[in-house]
């Protein structure tokens, strides 16, 4: 069965510090691997978009992780901002599947205080 | 900025009632989704489109309708509410696909839906 898991469920750090999530996944064939944030009561917005031939990609203070071989992922985020406080999705796509098929893990609910 | 629209935002209504939750975008994307998200759990994929007049249901099922008369428009009809209904929905578009990923998937804000 394809799944995406997620650790931690959620974490508290506090400003200015770095943290990192963690996304396992069992998703087979891999197509791209993504992370999201989502603001409790928004719309998921996208981080980064990875495929299988990319380890590491960055968007301003997050950069994201891949490991193909060992189906995990990372998102690091450094230097905490309280914005920063969302939920961070993880969502893998399988090859060949129609967009619509895509797998969400539960995300991670990280808190950031002051 | 994604241009996808939701509305309502927020919709508080009673047992039986038949509400519509509508969803625009200005992107000319061919592929919309219906996602339903409760608390701390995953998106699950209610329904979805591929152009007009092309719908599908999704993985989650679900007692709720969709239709695709525009490319711009896909709102999601209940018949008759109940209070297990009560869930964000989230409408979201993807493009054409880029070469080596899939298309860029945008999220409206969402609708949250209560019924008593």
């Amino acid at each position: 069965k394809n799944q995406v898991e997620q650790s931690p469920q959620s974490l508290i750090i506090l400003e200015g510090k770095n943290c990192t999530l963690q996304c396992n996944y069992t998703v087979s064939p891999f197509s791209n691997l993504r992370w999201y944030k989502q603001d409790t009561g928004r719309g998921p917005v996208s981080l980064t978009i990875m495929t299988f031939s990319e380890n590491t990609k960055s968007n301003g203070r997050y950069t994201a992780t891949l490991d193909a071989d060992t189906k995990q992922s990372s998102l690091h985020i450094t230097a905490s901002q309280l914005s920063d406080s969302a939920s961070y999705i993880c969502v893998v796509s399988d090859r060949g599947s129609t967009l619509g098929r895509l797998y969400f893990g539960r995300g991670t609910q990280l808190t950031v205080w002051p | 900025e994604a241009d996808i629209y939701q509305t309502p935002r927020y919709l508080v209504i009673g047992t039986g009632k038949k509400i519509t939750l509508e969803c625009s975008q200005t992107m000319g994307h061919d592929k919309m989704y219906w996602y339903q998200q409760d608390p701390g759990m995953e998106l699950h994929l209610i329904h979805y489109s591929y152009g007009v007049n092309s719908t599908e249901k999704g993985d989650l099922s679900s007692e709720s309708t969709v239709s695709r008369i525009r490319t711009e428009h896909f709102p999601l009809t209940l018949e008759s509410a109940r209070p297990s209904h009560t869930s964000q929905y989230l409408c979201a578009s993807s493009g054409r696909i880029r070469q080596g990923t899939g298309g860029e998937l945008f999220f409206g804000e969402g609708s949250r839906l209560t019924v008593l």
